[in-house]
């Protein structure tokens, strides 16, 4: 199995401001994944981070918002930029480390903006 | 939107087996039927897939029907520990294809 580590583990933001969190794979990885999940919801994914290029958001989710970053095959981050209190989620960091492979997570940043 | 429907919550007795319908009534032929599930707190837990056969390991037993509309997984002698939503989710095989999560069964397992 792949093992993930996030941090912060946890953050209390201000509104308006912006938070990076980190997300470190303890081997090389094909692919990475940044989910939310909202309280009491399931997981949505906001966007696919690509190694060398820029990530793939989904739909309701921009680059201005939430920008990636992916610089090798075994980091990543997300930021929430210009936080609401509407952010306040749990943000997941997911890896898949080849065709086939089960998805690992990370234990999760919970983030809560006043 | 997800391609599976779950129950909403399900309680099971310490020490009996614990199972988990699923149904994916629309999924096609090279799509994979994949179990995770989150503990409170935690982020999701990968358990258990397979496509046609019935599968098993440390974790869980995966039954699939013959038509594959539908599975179940199987805890076999679930502990309080096993207290998590489980989710069911049908994708394509290749690392390629996000998983879709839908809301998922609530499992309680009481003492």
């Amino acid at each position: 199995s792949a093992v993930i580590s996030q941090k912060p583990s946890r953050d209390i933001c201000q509104r308006g401001t912006s938070l990076t969190i980190q997300c470190q794979v303890d081997s090389q990885v094909t692919m990475m994944f940044w989910y939310r999940q909202q309280p009491g919801q399931s997981l949505t994914l906001i966007a696919t981070a690509n190694q060398g290029s820029e990530a793939t958001y989904e739909s309701g989710f921009v680059i201005d918002k939430f920008p990636i970053s992916r610089p090798n095959l075994t980091f990543s981050t997300l930021t929430v930029s210009n936080m609401s209190p509407e952010d306040s989620s749990i943000y997941l960091c997911s890896v898949n480390r080849g065709p086939g492979d089960e998805q690992f997570f990370g234990p999760g940043t919970r983030l809560t903006v006043l | 939107d997800a391609k599976t429907t779950q129950p909403p919550s399900m309680d099971c007795a310490e020490g009996r087996a614990a199972n988990l319908p699923c149904n994916h009534s629309t999924i096609s032929g090279n799509e994979y039927v994949y179990w995770y599930r989150q503990i409170h707190s935690q982020g999701p837990q990968y358990i258990i897939h397979g496509l046609k056969n019935n599968e098993t390991n440390e974790m869980a037993s995966l039954i699939i029907t013959e038509d594959r509309k539908s599975s179940t997984l199987i805890l076999p002698h679930a502990t309080l520990r096993d207290t998590a939503v489980y989710y069911c989710i049908v994708r394509p095989w290749g690392s390629n294809y996000q998983l879709i999560w839908g809301a998922g069964t609530k499992l309680i397992i009481k003492p």
